[in-house]
C-alpha cells in the first residue's frame, strides 16, 4: 500500500505562491504516476496536475498557467507550486498516485488545509 | 474542462437500493471505460470504490457497483447499510489526459 503525506505552509499570503510536497514512504516513487488534487471547504474534488518519474507532466486546463509539478526522486518526494494565489485557492489539498497509464487515481494522502489570508 | 453532473443528494431507507448517475460528454465518460467512483467521509481523504466503470478495488464491498451507457455513468450501491451514509464523486480521464471530477452526491440513510 502506498504512503504519502504532505507537507508545507498551511497559511499563504495572497498573490504569493503556495508550495506542497508530498513524501513517498515506500520507495515506490518510480513505479507511479503522482498527482496533486484539491477540495475547497464545502465544495467537490478539482485534479490539479500529475508528474511520472521520466518527467512526462500534465495540468488542468484551467490552472496550468500558474502550476508547477516537479519530482525530487532520491528523495521520494514530489511538489506542487501554485502561483498568485488568491482566497479561492483556499482549499484541502491532496497528494495522490495513479497506477498504469495514470486512468485512476488510487492511493490518496490525507490531506492538508492551505488558506489564503492576509 | 467542465465538472461532470452528478445529483446533489440520494437517498434510501436501510436494505434498498439507490443509483447516483454521472454525466458527462463525449471527451470523458463517453469515449472512455476509464471512470471512478469514490466514497468521501467528512473530514477524510476519498476512498476508490470502483474504477474502469464497474470494477472493484480489494476490500470493497460488493455492494457498490458500476456501469455506463452513453455519457452517463452510474452508481448503485445495493443493501443499503448505514454505514453508507457519505459523499461520493465519479472521476472520468478526458481526451486531455487529464481527470475531471463530477459535483458529488450525498448520501442519507433515512
Amino acid at each position: 500500500q502506498v504512503q504519502l503525506q504532505e507537507s508545507g505552509p498551511r497559511l499563504v499570503k495572497p498573490s504569493e505562491t503556495l508550495s506542497l510536497t508530498c513524501t513517498v514512504s515506500d520507495g515506490s516513487i518510480s513505479s507511479y504516476y503522482w498527482s496533486w488534487l484539491r477540495q475547497p471547504p464545502g465544495k467537490g474534488l478539482e485534479w490539479i496536475a500529475y508528474i511520472f518519474h521520466t518527467g512526462n507532466t500534465n495540468y488542468n486546463p484551467s490552472l496550468k498557467s500558474r502550476v508547477t509539478i516537479s519530482m525530487d526522486t532520491p528523495k521520494s518526494q514530489f511538489s506542487l507550486k501554485l502561483s498568485s494565489v488568491t482566497a479561492a485557492d483556499t482549499a484541502v489539498y491532496y497528494c495522490a498516485a495513479c497506477g498504469g497509464d495514470c486512468y485512476t487515481v488510487d492511493h490518496w494522502g490525507q490531506g492538508t488545509l492551505v488558506t489564503v489570508s492576509s | 474542462q467542465s465538472a461532470l453532473t452528478q445529483p446533489a443528494s440520494v437517498s434510501g431507507s436501510p436494505g434498498q437500493s439507490i443509483t447516483i448517475s454521472c454525466t458527462g460528454t463525449s471527451s470523458d465518460v463517453g469515449g472512455y471505460k476509464y471512470v471512478s467512483w469514490y466514497q468521501q467521509y467528512p473530514d477524510n481523504a476519498p476512498k476508490l470504490m470502483i474504477y474502469d466503470v464497474s470494477s472493484r478495488p480489494s476490500g470493497v464491498s460488493n455492494r457498490f457497483s458500476g456501469s455506463k451507457s452513453g455519457n452517463t455513468a452510474s452508481l448503485t450501491i445495493s443493501g443499503l447499510q448505514a454505514e453508507d451514509e457519505a459523499d461520493y464523486y465519479c472521476s472520468s480521464y478526458t481526451s486531455r489526459s487529464t481527470h475531471v471530477f463530477g459535483t458529488g452526491t450525498k448520501v442519507t440513510v433515512l
